[in-house]
């Protein structure tokens, strides 16, 4: 299975702040990368797509990056409303595999 | 409008069938590049892939689950089923499904439910 590593973990940004969240993949995954939020109680949110495609109706402030094993999300300008968890997944073999998890918190 | 909705037991017992259903609606599962994924995510904890099925029929399982999963749709009535056998504790989690397009989003679940809360316990 690919293994995800994502990381920090945890973090807390303060308004406006740009924040940057990384995907290492245990082997190439072709761009097959996706980003995803999740609120508390809520079902998660797709955010990114093919590592760098913005999903309608996302703010523009949300941008992905990356190729081969190394793919981060980025949030240029920390709002209240982006606070909660951030996950990435990788679709690019079977089976999909997510990485941990980043619980993001406005300072 | 992409809607999906999980409905299940809610609480059963070890050893016992999990049947899960996913009633949708703003897409057809017969569709050239639609399918629907399980996910579940215990409580506090992260996400895990469990199986998809595609307008053709294709279907895909986490091997993880060791044989335990069967994965269904009935088209006429836009439903996806999904069936865990041999349930244990491990197994209480929320279950969501979600629907893919390979023509938009590279096939990744691009709409999911609001979750369905299964938890195992004698």
């Amino acid at each position: 299975d690919i293994q995800m590593t994502q990381s920090p973990a945890s973090l807390s940004a303060s308004l406006g702040e740009t924040v940057s969240i990384e995907c290492l993949a245990s082997e190439d995954i072709y761009s097959y990368l996706a980003w995803y939020q999740q609120k508390p109680g809520k079902s998660p949110q797709l955010l990114i797509y093919a590592a760098n495609r913005l999903q309608d109706g996302v703010p523009s402030r949300f941008s992905g990056s990356g190729s081969g094993t190394q793919y981060s999300l980025k949030i240029s300008g920390m709002q209240p409303e982006d606070e909660g968890d951030y996950f990435c997944l990788q679709g690019s073999k079977f089976p999909w595999t997510f990485g941990g998890g980043t619980k993001l918190e406005l300072k | 409008q992409v809607t999906l909705k999980e409905s299940g037991p809610g609480i059963l017992q070890p050893s016992q069938t999990l049947s899960l259903t996913c009633t949708f609606s703003g897409f057809s599962l017969s569709t050239y590049g639609m399918g629907v994924g399980w996910i579940r995510q215990p409580s506090g904890k992260g996400l895990e892939w469990l199986a998809n099925i595609w307008w053709d029929d294709d279907k895909y399982y986490n091997p993880s689950l060791k044989n335990r999963l069967t994965i269904s749709k009935d088209t006429s009535n836009n439903q996806a089923f999904l069936k865990i056998t041999n349930v244990d504790t491990a197994d209480t989690a929320t279950y969501y499904c979600a629907r893919m397009n390979i023509g938009t989003t590279t096939g990744v679940m691009d709409a999911w439910g609001q979750g369905a809360s299964v938890t195992v316990s004698s």
